[in-house]
């Protein structure tokens, strides 16, 4: 079975700019969470989505959102980058709400 | 309030070396789950294992044992005879169930290097 899967691996932005980032979970799966995870704040939970449904967010802005497609697959959206957004967002995906998280790659944004 | 503590930040080993990583939790529900991650410098955490609250069975998987005890809110992880592939950040996290959110919180991390 095929993992967690992000995309991009990478991406540079300037200040002020939004970008989207995308996840497509196991397959079978059908939650999906996100985490932004940074030397000074660690990991840190940002929301989860469970039948395109957003079930629970965490701290931030609402410069931070996010969907879930019907198959699944969901993206999330930072608006009006700043320089503190910079970080590697994990995207993880579960069978159920109760069960483990399995993690991708994540995606490396680098706000300058 | 949740939190996961891992007091050691960084930890250096000699290959062969047994290593214990520690991991205190705080919460107030009854019914909750703790995790263990492994994050090489890829960067994808990598799952090792699961213990639901009501299970206080310690597990041995090879190299990798833990130790979960409820009564020091501890869970614990050993790596015996340490490899220098065991190199990586390891991670702690609490996931409750009762309160109904079952978002993870993660410890700081421990950052483990095994030299040759």
């Amino acid at each position: 079975k095929a993992g967690v899967t992000q995309t991009p691996r990478y991406l540079i932005k300037t200040r002020g700019q939004q970008v989207t980032l995308s996840c497509s979970p196991i397959s079978g799966h059908r939650s999906v969470s996100w985490y932004q995870q940074t030397p000074g704040q660690g990991l840190q939970f940002l929301f989860e989505y469970f039948s395109e449904t957003q079930r629970n967010k965490g701290n931030f802005p609402g410069r931070f959102s996010g969907r879930q497609f019907s198959n699944s697959r969901s993206e999330m959206n930072v608006s009006t980058l700043e320089l503190g957004d910079s970080a590697l967002y994990l995207c993880a995906s579960s069978s159920g709400r109760r069960e483990t998280q399995y993690f991708g790659p994540g995606t490396r944004l680098l706000v300058l | 309030a949740q939190k996961v503590t891992q007091a050691q930040t960084e930890i250096s080993v000699v290959e062969k070396e047994d290593v214990t990583l520690d991991c205190v939790y705080e919460t107030r529900d009854t019914t909750y789950y703790l995790f263990w991650y492994k994050q090489p410098p890829s960067g994808e955490l990598v799952f090792l294992i699961r213990r639901n609250s009501f299970d206080e069975q310690n597990e041995i998987s090879g190299r990798y044992s833990w130790n979960f005890q409820k009564s020091t809110s501890s869970f614990n992880f050993t790596i015996t005879a340490s490899q220098v592939v065991d190199s990586a950040v390891y991670f702690c996290a609490l996931s409750e169930a009762t309160s109904g959110t079952y978002k993870y919180i993660f410890g700081t991390g421990t950052r483990l290097k095994v030299l040759a």
